[in-house]
């Protein structure tokens, strides 16, 4: 089975920074890659599906870029809002693989 | 605007079993694949299985293979996921979560439910 990586497991940033996340495959997935949002208590959202496609009333700040086994989350000026964890996913051959998640807070 | 609306939560003794429906809003009940995902408390998201609403068609992952059913009802466009023997450590939220359009088994998870915790304990 694909394993799904994550680096760094949390972060601290302050308001405006640039926070990245990095989502490393075990084998070529090509670009089937997608990222989640989960604030505490609530069920995921889909931010970023197929590796850099930004989902519909998702704000542009997120992005998403990567093929292969090396995948990039991005939040261009990170906002108190969005403050959650943060999961990659991989699917393919009938198997869905979360990545373990990154906890961004605020510095 | 697609919901997808799950039953209560649940407390079950070890051995026992947990049926869990996922209700879907709109006329696309058969129109796309259905998983469902569960998270133990303070942990990650783990893929638990999909299920084609429409034809019934199921495959699960291995480490609940053999304790999992997902079924159907179209006239009620209802999932239900049930899973037998329960332990300890199938103590978790558990989603279900809207996946591709029928016939493409891939793609995102784009609308969840809002999630059914169930605790197993003695």
């Amino acid at each position: 089975d694909i394993q799904m990586t994550q680096s760094p497991s949390s972060l601290s940033a302050s308001v405006g920074d640039r926070v990245t996340i990095t989502c490393q495959a075990s084998q070529d997935i090509s670009n089937y890659l997608n990222w989640y949002q989960q604030k505490p208590g609530k069920a995921p959202k889909l931010l970023i599906y197929d590796a850099s496609n930004l989902e519909t009333g998702v704000p542009s700040r997120f992005s998403g870029s990567g093929s292969g086994t090396d995948f990039t989350f991005t939040i261009s000026s990170l906002q108190p809002e969005d403050i959650a964890t943060y999961y990659c996913q991989h699917y393919g051959n009938l198997r869905f693989t979360f990545g373990p998640g990154t906890k961004v807070d605020i510095k | 605007q697609v919901q997808l609306i799950q039953s209560g939560a649940e407390v079950k003794k070890p051995g026992a079993s947990v049926k869990v429906s996922c209700k879907a809003s709109g006329n696309t009940f058969t129109s796309y694949y259905i998983h469902w995902v569960r998270q133990a408390p303070g942990q990650g998201l783990e893929w638990m299985g999909i299920i084609n609403p429409s034809g019934g068609s199921t495959t699960y992952a291995q480490k609940v293979q053999g304790r999992i059913t997902m079924t159907s009802d179209t006239s009620t466009s209802t999932v239900y996921m049930e899973l037998s023997s329960l332990r300890s450590e199938d103590t978790a939220v558990y989603y279900c979560a809207r996946g591709g359009a029928v016939p493409h088994t891939g793609g995102a998870f784009d609308i969840w439910g809002q999630g059914t915790m169930v605790t197993v304990s003695s």
